[in-house]
């Protein structure tokens, strides 16, 4: 079966521009993640959907991310007003939400975004 | 909050070398913990996870870890390593709802580069 797919899979944009990178979860994962990889740095986590509800956004830095999983599938990450900082690949990955803990994540191949 | 201490950020080994690349973690509640790897060009993938039970678990491609509760660790190894292992690894924790942590979200280290030579 397919993988998580994400689109794009680099975005140049300028300072300033608003962008969005989208998630598209293996077929019956119900949880979603979105996580962030600078150069050099394991993955960071940002937020994590249960369904269409964000269930933890404490890993958003600020009030210019933001996600939504409108249909409990794809999910969409918006970052508003870019800065050079944001620039990082983007992973987004999914997983069945067993009972008493979580299933193995499976993750996507990242959008690169670079804010020039 | 949880974090992870990955001990060796870059390690060149020979082939048939043995391997083991540290892992250390600090929460004090129950944890699950992960070693994932990243081969040149590809996505993540999980290589074992330690849930409960049985703290050596076994992963894909001749790979195992050992969770020392004690010690807060989380240690990879492979006793012969080949060319093809070449790769970043990350080790991560995830502290879940059950346990009192509410994160279901992974906490990684900043990987270990491994490289071997042929």
């Amino acid at each position: 079966g397919a993988g998580v797919s994400q689109t794009p899979s680099n975005k140049v944009t300028e300072k300033g521009k608003y962008v969005e990178l989208r998630c598209d979860p293996i077929s019956g994962h119900t949880a979603l993640y979105w996580y962030r990889q600078s150069l050099g740095q394991g993955p960071e986590f940002l937020i994590y959907f249960q369904g269409t509800g964000a269930a933890d956004d404490s890993g958003l830095p600020n009030d210019r991310f933001f996600a939504v999983r409108p249909e409990g599938s794809v999910s969409t990450l918006k970052i508003q007003r870019t800065e050079r900082g944001d620039s990082a690949v983007y992973l987004c990955a999914s997983s069945l939400r067993l009972a008493g803990g979580m299933g193995e994540q499976f993750f996507g191949p990242g959008t690169r975004l670079t804010v020039l | 909050a949880q974090s992870v201490s990955q001990h060796n950020h870059h390690v060149i080994l020979s082939e048939a070398a043995s391997l083991e690349l540290g892992c250390n973690y600090s929460y004090g509640g129950t944890v699950n913990l992960f070693w994932y790897v990243q081969y040149p060009g590809q996505h993540l993938q999980l290589l074992l996870k330690y849930f409960s039970g049985d703290p050596l678990v076994k992963g894909i491609k001749g790979f195992e870890a050992e969770f020392i509760k004690s010690k807060f660790s989380f240690n990879l190894r492979k006793p012969s390593v080949q060319w093809s292992d070449t790769a970043e690894y990350f080790c991560a924790v995830n502290a879940p709802p059950y346990s009192g942590g509410g994160a279901d979200g992974l906490t990684f280290g900043k990987g270990t580069h491994l490289i071997i030579q042929p």
